[in-house]
């Protein structure tokens, strides 16, 4: 039973370039759960999605951030015109169902903005 | 705005040594506590606390929790240079799912 995948697991862009991070839960899981490890801090949520549904997006920056967790695939955090300070890890979790407090991670992917 | 602050934030030991790792949160609706281990990849789940002065075990690692003095303590006995990590706390609010992280601990332990 694979886990959480996450790729890139390692992501370089220019300023102004595009980033997508994709994110397959855990099989059976269909609640997934973004956050954001900047340097020298804690984990910050950032979108909960269930398929075809944006439940919660309350610590996404308010531009250039979009989520999504289509019917089909993976899901997507993507990021358009990058900037230096979106430098960070970025982490996906998933859970069955509803449970939030079973949420398993995946390795993430560093993102580096040049 | 809700506040999980953890303690210290590293620390070295050598192998064989006891460590406690502290964790207080200022939530509301506080629903459960829950601890991860983060090497250099995905954090792993290691116990999850809901009720006040039940002591969750695994191993050498035990944890509880207070929920009238807002904290938790994460034990690790004869630690090992396996336990080198970052160990990190989480709350999650009763009426949500977003986890609530600290920064985290860094612990390392030397042979």
């Amino acid at each position: 039973n694979a886990g959480v995948m996450q790729n890139p697991r390692h992501l370089v862009r220019r300023r102004g370039q595009e980033a997508r991070l994709r994110c397959s839960p855990m099989k059976g899981h269909s609640h997934v759960y973004w956050y954001r490890q900047l340097p020298e801090e804690g984990l910050k949520f950032m979108v909960y999605l269930q398929k075809e549904n944006i439940i919660d997006e309350s610590g996404m920056p308010k531009e250039r951030f979009s989520a999504e967790f289509p019917k089909e695939g993976p899901s997507i955090l993507r990021i358009q015109q990058v900037v230096r300070g979106d430098s960070a890890a970025y982490f996906c979790a998933s859970s069955p169902g509803d449970r939030a407090y079973e949420q398993y991670f995946g390795p993430g992917t560093r993102l580096t903005v040049t | 705005e809700d506040k999980v602050v953890q303690s210290p934030l590293s620390l070295v030991v050598h192998e064989g040594d006891t460590v406690t790792l502290n964790c207080s949160y200022e939530v509301t609706n506080f629903r459960s506590l829950l601890w991860y281990k983060q090497e250099k990849k995905a954090p792993t789940f290691l116990f999850m606390l809901t009720s006040s002065g039940i002591e969750k075990k695994s191993g050498r690692l035990s944890s509880i929790l207070d929920k009238k003095e807002l904290f938790s303590i994460l034990n690790i006995t004869a630690t090992q240079t396996g336990d080198s990590a970052v160990y990190l706390c989480a709350v999650l609010p009763n009426s949500g799912y977003a986890l609530n992280f600290g920064k985290g601990t860094s612990l390392l332990v030397t042979p």
